[in-house]
């Protein structure tokens, strides 16, 4: 079983849909969540970031952390074809060392 | 504005090559790192590096080795290339402590051993 699990999609939403990506994870040390977004042929870049549990929003993004239910998500309301990308969700016991999910393909068509 | 590059975009080798990708950062970051992207395993992390000349072995370092000599250069090797080695290889860095979660990426080599 790998440590972080993520539904690759694709997921195709009309522009103006809320997004909702998941992810889900076995180490219970894990307590830093991040959200890397990554466009076709470029590296991933960070777009959210999480300690522990809890929410998170940063304009139209919001980031959940669910550590009894070792569950995550990232919410995209509003959503834009320029939010078309590769969402990876990164996970950490210790700062140092991420492990990241295998990413969710978002589409959004105008 | 942060940058991270990465020597080559695309690389094609054949099998039993010696192979050097390099990777050099100007944001004076302590750690560095090495990944390979493959569909379906996401990114797996090869080696990283928190110091000049310090090297850890990530989740899957065999087949691979690092050369970091100075500070903003780190170089994955690939002593006797093989196919199973085509992947997309990243190069990332980040600050040492409480920061080091935000890592910047480079572009990528995509790696083709035939």
């Amino acid at each position: 079983q790998k440590e972080v699990e993520q539904d690759p999609g694709p997921l195709s939403v009309p522009e103006g849909a809320i997004v909702s990506l998941n992810c889900t994870y076995s180490n219970s040390a894990f307590q830093y969540f991040m959200w890397y977004r990554q466009y076709s042929r470029k590296g991933p870049e960070l777009l959210m970031y999480t300690y522990s549990s809890g929410n998170k929003e940063d304009g139209r993004f919001t980031a959940q952390v669910d550590k009894s239910s070792k569950y995550i998500s990232l919410f995209i309301r509003d959503s834009q074809p320029s939010d078309s990308a590769t969402y990876l969700c990164a996970m950490s016991a210790d700062f140092q060392k991420l492990v990241f999910g295998t990413g969710t393909r978002l589409l959004v068509s105008p | 504005d942060v940058k991270v590059t990465q020597s080559s975009r695309y690389l094609v080798k054949r099998t039993g090559e010696k192979v050097f990708l390099e990777c050099v950062q100007d944001m004076d970051h302590e750690n560095m790192f090495w990944y390979r992207q493959d569909p379906g395993l996401g990114l797996r992390l090869i080696y990283f590096s928190y110091d000049v000349k310090m090297k850890e072995k990530g989740d899957i370092p065999e087949g691979y080795s690092v050369s970091r000599e100075k500070k903003e250069r780190f170089s994955l090797i690939l002593e006797s290339a093989s196919t199973n080695q085509t992947s997309m290889y990243l190069c990332a860095s980040s600050l040492i402590g409480q920061s080091s979660y935000e890592q910047y990426f480079g572009p990528g080599t995509r790696l083709t051993v035939t």
